[in-house]
């Protein structure tokens, strides 16, 4: 059983349409995470949340929003999608008191 | 803000072979973790090492180990016994804090490493 998923693992768009990306995990952490890697491979927190209340948020467009509906999972809507956009998105988990965080397989998106 | 350097883009070592990689980091913390993750072509991510701050005991996992030097925050990771596996981009990460896990992880650009037969 895959500890964090996300769905879609690629993900193809024009630009201006609204895409979500999904992302669940199973092993009963409080925290969810999203992360974005740009195509220099750079990682940068974009949002954390924690039992379902936003802690983080990065400077990010507002055309980003996350949703939790639940602690398990953690999706993130993006409207009107510009090319700048184009990266890998990761989602991950952490535990209260624990320290690694387990990611997700990361989503391609490319904006076109 | 904490910031994480890796200096070396690129790496190269030989199968067998025992390779370094630099990180060092920026932090006015005195509890903090750092983390050493894997990225293979298939982009997984993959937690390689970690070491706890409050911790002088460097972290070893199998054929990988750290030299954590608080003073100078330097963080380096050692593998040993290189395997054609092992090529991937590692990125060095740091987490404030000791137990709230809204902390995130802040990386580094990361070190592709290639290992050659």
């Amino acid at each position: 059983d895959t500890a964090v998923s996300q769905t879609p693992k690629y993900l193809v768009t024009q630009m201006g349409n609204d895409k979500s990306i999904k992302c669940e995990q199973n092993l009963g952490h409080d925290t969810m995470y999203w992360y974005k890697q740009d195509s220099k491979k750079f990682l940068k927190i974009m949002f954390s949340y924690n039992n379902k209340e936003l802690i983080i948020n990065e400077t990010v467009p507002n055309r980003f929003s996350p949703k939790s509906p639940d602690k398990a999972h953690l999706n993130l809507h993006i409207n009107s999608l510009e090319l700048g956009d184009s990266a890998v998105y990761f989602c991950a988990s952490s535990q209260v008191g624990g320290t690694e965080a387990f990611f997700g397989q990361g989503t391609r998106l490319t904006v076109v | 803000a904490q910031t994480v350097t890796q200096s070396q883009p690129e790496m190269s070592v030989q199968e067998a072979e025992t390779v370094t990689l630099s990180c060092t980091y920026d932090t006015s913390e005195s509890d903090y973790y750092l983390f050493w993750y894997k990225q293979p072509p298939s982009r997984q991510m993959i937690l390689v090492i970690r070491q706890e701050a409050y911790k002088q005991q460097n972290a070893t996992e199998n054929r990988f180990s750290v030299n954590f030097q608080k003073a100078a925050k330097s963080f380096s990771l050692k593998i040993s016994d290189s395997q054609l596996g092992d090529a991937a981009m590692y990125f060095c990460a740091y987490r404030k804090g000791l137990s709230n896990s809204g902390y995130a992880l802040n990386f580094g650009k990361g070190t592709s490493l290639l290992v050659t037969p």
